[in-house]
């Protein structure tokens, strides 16, 4: 069945510093990839998107890139700050329809 | 507008009781779902809907039933409460055209302990 593949589960940096989290999806049909980013005890947002036309996406500090052949994108942060310290999430769908279907998170921790 | 909402916030049960945890969205969304999220894991399907007076088994459904009699709510059931059901509990939606087609927007989660 169709399965997103994230890594790595957790991820540890020093402040400053960048971090890069990889996922892999199994359906070739998926043609938007959002990341959600999830601090301690609240819900999930969204927090950047790519579609499938577009092989790059920067959004100030954090960026998005995909590899459509290789059905592999990534999310970049540069500068981490202590505040980027949560949980993300991957995940992909078609835009067409209802399901999406999520990676198992990445925890990310940025130590001052 | 509210976005999407979630009662209760806190429930705590016992073995074999039930209850329903109520989801509610204001966006006119057609596609709505309920997770569940285990510490340190991800957000696992549990029940979705498609639209009003339909819904269909997720990922892990056993334990659960759902219903999504008004467009706007998408309630979850657990008929007979078991300890392995402590988790946190987030709905979501999504709508069917457009941008709204693209984003999930969650609830503020449910967090049920049962022991």
């Amino acid at each position: 069945g169709e399965n997103v593949e994230q890594h790595p589960s957790t991820l540890s940096v020093q402040e400053g510093d960048s971090a890069v989290i990889k996922c892999t999806y199994s359906d070739s049909a998926s043609n938007y990839f959002p990341w959600y980013k999830q601090e301690l005890g609240k819900r999930p947002q969204l927090i950047i998107d790519i579609r499938s036309n577009v092989g790059e996406k920067k959004d100030q500090r954090i960026a998005v890139t995909l590899n459509k052949t290789a059905k592999h994108f990534s999310l970049h942060i540069t500068e981490t700050q202590p505040e980027d310290s949560a949980v993300y999430f991957c995940a992909a769908q078609n835009t067409g329809g209802f399901k999406t279907i999520f990676g198992a998170g990445t925890r990310l921790f940025v130590k001052a | 507008n509210a976005g999407v909402t979630q009662t209760p916030k806190f429930r705590v049960l016992k073995t074999g009781q039930s209850m329903t945890l109520l989801c509610a969205q204001d966006m006119n969304h057609e596609y709505m779902y309920w997770y569940r999220q285990d510490p340190g894991m991800g957000l696992r399907l549990i029940h979705y809907s498609v639209g009003e007076g339909t819904t269909a088994k997720g990922e892990v459904p056993d334990g659960y039933n759902v219903s999504r009699l008004k467009k706007q709510n998408f309630l979850l059931g657990l008929e007979s409460a078991a300890p392995s059901q402590t988790s946190v509990y987030f709905c979501a939606s999504k709508g069917s055209s457009g941008r709204s087609q693209l984003e999930q927007y969650f609830g503020p989660g449910t967090r049920l302990t049962v022991t």
